[in-house]
């Protein structure tokens, strides 16, 4: 079956320092990927997706492009603030109908001042 | 404002003692799921629901029910809640068309059970 491999962290980084929250899949199809972040006390949020390989999803200065050969789609910022403090959950789904999403375990990002 | 309203926002109770989480969507979506978050384990759907009278199991459905009578409400109901159901559950609602599986989730559920 398919499934989505991400560290659950917690990942600690400074203000303005590079930020890359790993996630890898493994998919029987073609999936759509997609970033999801959920704020403290909040439901989660879309952040990103992409559908189809070497596509490249981007918000809010984040940034994961869809690579097939590796089965990967990173997350990435250049510049991280404190309000990116949450936890960020990698995912995937097929189109057509209604299709189930699978989620990665999360992986939240402390950023300190 | 399009929104999923999940109710209520924390709830304690005691084994054995029925309850009911409301959802509602004001979007006119199709598709709606019910989730359970468990620290180590992320999001594992619970049930989903393609349409009026129209549902089915997702991967952890033991312990649970839904209902949907109208296409706008998805109920979880918990008919006899133990201590393992103590969770934090998500209601969400997915768009249909060509950003089909977009979902967009309530603000959560935080249920203890005794």
């Amino acid at each position: 079956g398919d499934s989505v491999t991400q560290m659950e962290g917690p990942v600690t980084l400074s203000e303005e320092a590079f930020l890359t929250i790993n996630c890898t899949y493994t998919a029987t199809g073609y999936p759509s990927l997609f970033w999801y972040v959920q704020y403290p006390g909040e439901g989660l949020q879309l952040l990103l997706k992409a559908t189809k390989a070497d596509d490249k999803g981007s918000n809010k200065g984040f940034e994961a492009t869809y690579r097939k050969e590796t089965t990967s789609f990173h997350l990435e910022k250049g510049s991280v603030q404190v309000s990116d403090s949450a936890v960020y959950f990698c995912a995937l789904s097929y189109s057509g109908g209604y299709q189930k999403v699978t989620f990665g375990i999360g992986t939240k990002l402390q950023v300190i001042p | 404002e399009a929104q999923v309203t999940q109710n209520p926002r924390y709830l304690i109770t005691v084994t054995g003692k029925k309850l009911t989480v409301t959802c509602s969507q004001n979007m006119n979506h199709e598709y709606m799921s019910w989730y359970r978050q468990d620290p180590g384990l992320g999001l594992r759907q619970i049930y989903y629901s393609m349409n009026v009278e129209v549902t089915d199991k997702g991967d952890v459905p033991e312990g649970y029910k839904v209902s949907r009578k109208e296409k706008r409400n998805f109920p979880l109901i918990l008919e006899s809640p133990s201590p393992n159901q103590t969770s934090l559950y998500f209601c969400a609602s997915t768009q249909d068309g060509l950003a089909k599986n977009i979902q967009y989730f309530g603000a959560g559920t935080r249920l203890s059970v005794l």
